[in-house]
Order: structure tokens, then C-alpha cells, then sequence
């Protein structure tokens, strides 16, 4: 069974479309996050949530919107995309929060491109 | 910015012990350090992590400096599959949260 699981692995869609990524895990942790990796390969931490409460809100923008339904799920949505939203979203999860409750686990990633 | 400095790339023989190097030299008391690794384009993988005490798994060894200024990840036999980007991190005080760095680009050589 896939620890961390993001559905769609890939997606291309046009300029101004709203699409949403979704991400499950069955670790049974309590946090879960968003990274974005761009076309330079620099990985950035975008969201996180414990327990399903925001606790890491990174300057990104408000076209961005993560939900949290319960803690094994955080999904993504982007309204109006634009070409630079074109990356890697990766999500990963982890036993807790805080110094040494990680590790964190990632998912094999969402391969956005936009047209 | 990443917390961290790590050499952009390097090469291994495969079989031979690869030592990836990391300076943390702001580390803070209570923060660790992590290892991860990426291969390909595929989801980083976590390695190792520590706080000053060295560690050992299945996958690795790492060093921590006594003055925790700097790491030291030891692959003891590397094989090609270790080709990947090797990252060293240490989470922020108080968020917790990763910044990640540009990482090592370990190319293990047949």
C-alpha cells in the first residue's frame, strides 16, 4: 500500500482554469503538508496542517487553498491558474509536529503543466 | 534561506563509502538534522536524522560534529541506485518547518 498517494500524477490544463490535487495518506499521522517544486528544482514548503488545523501558511498566493478534511487528507485547490503555477507539487505527512516528531514521508508528486 | 551548505556535487566509485558533507554552523540547541534524498523527479525520501549523538540505519550512518556545526551522511557501500540529490536540513526553531537547500548531486560511478 502507497504511504503517501497524490491523485492526479499529472495534470495539463489551460491558463485561468481552477483544478484541485489530492492527497491521502494511511500512515495514520497527524500532519500533512504542500511542497512546490519549480522548474529549478528548489523545493518550498507552501502549507502544513496538524490535526487539521493550519499551522504553517507560507507567503503563497491566496489563489491557493488547501483543505484539510480530517487528518488523512489535505488537498489542494488553485483557482486561475497562471504559467508559473507549472511545477511539481509534492505532498508529505508526518507523525507529529515539532522538532523530532518527523520525519516526513512524501508522495511521488503532481506534475502540473500549464498551456 | 536554507539553514545549510552542502557541496553541489560529487562523485563516488560504486562499492566505495560515499561522505556527503553538510555545515550547519547556526544550528541551534535544539534543532536536528535531517538527510533526505531525491531521485529523479520522484518524492524525497527520508534517510537519517540526529541530533548530537551519531546515528545509524539500515540506510546509512550519520556523523554530527561535537559542536554541531557540521554533518557528515556515510553511505557505506554505495551502489548506482544512490545516484540521487542528497539533502541535508535542519528543521526552524519554532515552525519546524523544512527549508530545503540546493542538496549534493551524488553521482555513483560504475
Amino acid at each position: 500500500d502507497t504511504a503517501v498517494s497524490q491523485t492526479p500524477k499529472y495534470l495539463v490544463t489551460q491558463m485561468g482554469n481552477d483544478k484541485s490535487i489530492k492527497c491521502e495518506q494511511n500512515l495514520g499521522h497527524d500532519t500533512m503538508y504542500w511542497y512546490k517544486q519549480d522548474s529549478k528544482k528548489f523545493l518550498k514548503i507552501m502549507f502544513s496542517y496538524n490535526n487539521k488545523e493550519l499551522i504553517i501558511n507560507e507567503t503563497v498566493p491566496n489563489r491557493f487553498s488547501p483543505k484539510s478534511p480530517d487528518k488523512a487528507h489535505l488537498n489542494l485547490h488553485i483557482n486561475s491558474l497562471e504559467l508559473g503555477d507549472s511545477a511539481v507539487y509534492f505532498c508529505a505527512s508526518s507523525q507529529g509536529w515539532g522538532p523530532s516528531n518527523q520525519p516526513q514521508h512524501f508522495g511521488d508528486g503532481t506534475r502540473l503543466s500549464i498551456l | 534561506d536554507a539553514k545549510t551548505t552542502q557541496p553541489p556535487s560529487m562523485d563516488c566509485a560504486e562499492g566505495r563509502a560515499a561522505n556527503l558533507p553538510c555545515n550547519h554552523s547556526t544550528i541551534s540547541g535544539n534543532e536536528y538534522v535531517y538527510w533526505y534524498r531525491q531521485i529523479h523527479s520522484q518524492g524525497p525520501q527520508y534517510i537519517i536524522h540526529g541530533l548530537k549523538n551519531n546515528e545509524t540505519n539500515e540506510m546509512a550512518s550519520l556523523i554530527i560534529t561535537e559542536d554541531r556545526k557540521s554533518s557528515t551522511l556515510i553511505l557505506p557501500h554505495a551502489t548506482l541506485r544512490d545516484t540521487a540529490v542528497y539533502y541535508c536540513i535542519v528543521s526552524t526553531s519554532g515552525t519546524y518547518k523544512y527549508i530545503f537547500g540546493t542538496g549534493t548531486r551524488l553521482k555513483v560511478l560504475a
